[in-house]
C-alpha cells in the first residue's frame, strides 16, 4: 500500500479563512517532504519543503509543519483565497532511495466565496 | 527558462499502437523522472534518470521504456499501447548537473493520452 495518505479527500473553507491539510506518512527513514498544489488541467506546482530535521518551515502564506513521532505533515494556507482552490499533494523522500519521491492522493481545497 | 516542456499535450491512439512521449528540460538538471496519474489519484513512477546514459524503473515501468541521451531530453517510449495506458503523463526534473544531491522537482504540463 501507499506510505504516504490523507486525511481528508475534501476540504471546503470560506474565503479569507485559513486552511490546514494534513498528511500521514509510515515511514521513519523518509528525510525529505514536500507539497504540491496541481490546479485543474496543470502539472504539479511545488509550494514548500521541509528536511526531516526541522519541525517548521514558513514561504509566503504558507507553512509547513512536521511531527516526526507521529509521522504526520501538515500544510497550513493563511487567508485561503479562491486561487488556492486546486488538489494538493504531499510527497516523501526516503534516504537512499534515489531522490525518488512517493506521493499520496491529494486533497481537493474547495474555496467558498 | 521554460522549466520543463511536453510534447505533445494530447494523443488518442489505438491498442498496440506505439509512441514517444517527449520531455525537455533547460534548467540544467541531472535528474529526470517520468510519473503517470490517473484519474483522483496521486502520481506513480514509470522511469527516472540520474544523469545522461543512466535510468533506472520505479514503481510502474511495464509497458514503458525510456532512453537519456542527453541532460536535457527523457523520452518516454509506449511500444504496444494498452487500454490500462489510458493517463495523464507528468515528466519532471530536479537538481544540478554536477551536484551530487537534489531535492524539488519540477513539473511539465503533461501530456493527456487515451488508447481505444
Amino acid at each position: 500500500g501507499e506510505s504516504v495518505g490523507l486525511h481528508l479527500p475534501t476540504l471546503s473553507v470560506q474565503e479569507g479563512d485559513n486552511s490546514i491539510i494534513n498528511c500521514a506518512y509510515s515511514n521513519s527513514a523518509s528525510d525529505y517532504f514536500i507539497w504540491y498544489k496541481q490546479e485543474s488541467g496543470k502539472g504539479p506546482q511545488f509550494i514548500i519543503d521541509i528536511r526531516s530535521n526541522m519541525d517548521k518551515r514558513q514561504g509566503q502564506r504558507v507553512t509547513v509543519l512536521l511531527n516526526k513521532t507521529v509521522k504526520h505533515l501538515s500544510l497550513q494556507i493563511a487567508a485561503t483565497q479562491p486561487g488556492d482552490s486546486a488538489v494538493y499533494f504531499c510527497a516523501e523522500r526516503i534516504t537512499g532511495g534515489g531522490n525518488k519521491l512517493t506521493f499520496g492522493t491529494g486533497t481537493q481545497l474547495k474555496v467558498e466565496l | 527558462n521554460a522549466g520543463v516542456t511536453q510534447t505533445p499535450k494530447f494523443r488518442i491512439l489505438k491498442i498496440g499502437q506505439s509512441m514517444t512521449l517527449q520531455c525537455t528540460q533547460d534548467m540544467n538538471h541531472n535528474y529526470m523522472y517520468w510519473y503517470r496519474q490517473d484519474p483522483g489519484m496521486g502520481l506513480k513512477l514509470i522511469y527516472y534518470s540520474v544523469g545522461a546514459g543512466i535510468t533506472d524503473k520505479g514503481e510502474v515501468p511495464n509497458g514503458y521504456n525510456v532512453s537519456r541521451s542527453t541532460t536535457e531530453d527523457f523520452p518516454l517510449r509506449l511500444e504496444l499501447a494498452a487500454p490500462s495506458q489510458t493517463s495523464v503523463y507528468f515528466c519532471a526534473s530536479g537538481g544540478l548537473a554536477g551536484v551530487g544531491s537534489t531535492d524539488t522537482q519540477y513539473f511539465g504540463p503533461g501530456t493527456r493520452l487515451t488508447v481505444l
